[in-house]
């Protein structure tokens, strides 16, 4: 399976703490993405990154950072503004944009959990 | 604004039966759809896309442009069916999500 590697699956971080998850592909995709998923909500779009040193803000990326310094590497902050952190993350890649008919694979995700 | 709507958060039906998952969407501009399937401790991964015009696991979805929809279809339900559905609908470099529906499939 591999191909996207999510890393912590479960995460536990006290109320006003900044957590930084982990996402690393080995598919040599240039576009890579972070999305939250919520009870009722479906998967919603964080931030999203066509290359290395650019992203781009997504639907709700307030309270969260991201940095690409890697082309294999797009890890994502969630910084103590972010007012209702507690969610699954989903971080995503694709060889191109969609806008090029490109499939996106998705990780296993990271449960974060603020408490 | 662009929106994909999917009615219902849980379909139930029993192995066989015919099953259709709606999803309804709103673009201004030619819509690009897609079904995204995750099964239970499995990764979300792509089931089909309308331009394909493909059939996987017995699914099919066409896109009606008049009724704004893109329900998938499958005529006789499998167990391992089961599942999160997820419809999406590809705005300019982004992908939005429907809300998802839960597939069960009772023996």
């Amino acid at each position: 399976d591999g191909g996207i590697t999510q890393s912590p699956k479960y995460l536990f971080r006290k109320e006003g703490q900044n957590v930084t998850l982990s996402c690393e592909q080995n598919l040599n995709h240039d576009a890579m993405y972070w999305y939250r998923q919520d009870p009722g909500q479906g998967l919603r779009l964080i931030y999203y990154s066509q290359i290395v040193n650019d992203f781009q803000k997504g639907d709700i990326a307030e309270g969260y950072s991201v940095s690409r310094e890697k082309k294999e590497s797009f890890p994502l902050t969630v910084t103590s503004a972010q007012k209702n952190p507690t969610a699954f993350y989903l971080c995503a890649s694709s060889i191109g944009l969609p806008s090029s008919g490109n499939t996106i694979y998705f990780g296993e995700g990271s449960w974060l959990t603020v408490v | 604004a662009q929106r994909v709507t999917q009615p219902e958060k849980l379909l139930s039906v029993f192995k066989g039966a015919p099953v259709e998952l709606k999803c309804n969407y709103s673009y201004s501009g030619s819509p690009e759809l897609f079904w995204y399937v995750q099964y239970s401790r499995q990764r979300l991964q792509l089931l089909l896309r309308h331009i394909s015009r493909e059939s996987i696991k017995g699914f099919t979805a066409d896109l009606n442009k008049g009724e704004t929809s893109f329900h998938l279809k499958k005529p006789f339900a499998q167990e391992e069916d089961s599942a999160m559905y997820y419809c999406a609908l590809r705005n300019t470099d982004k992908l939005i999500f429907g809300t998802g529906t839960r597939l069960q499939v009772f023996p």
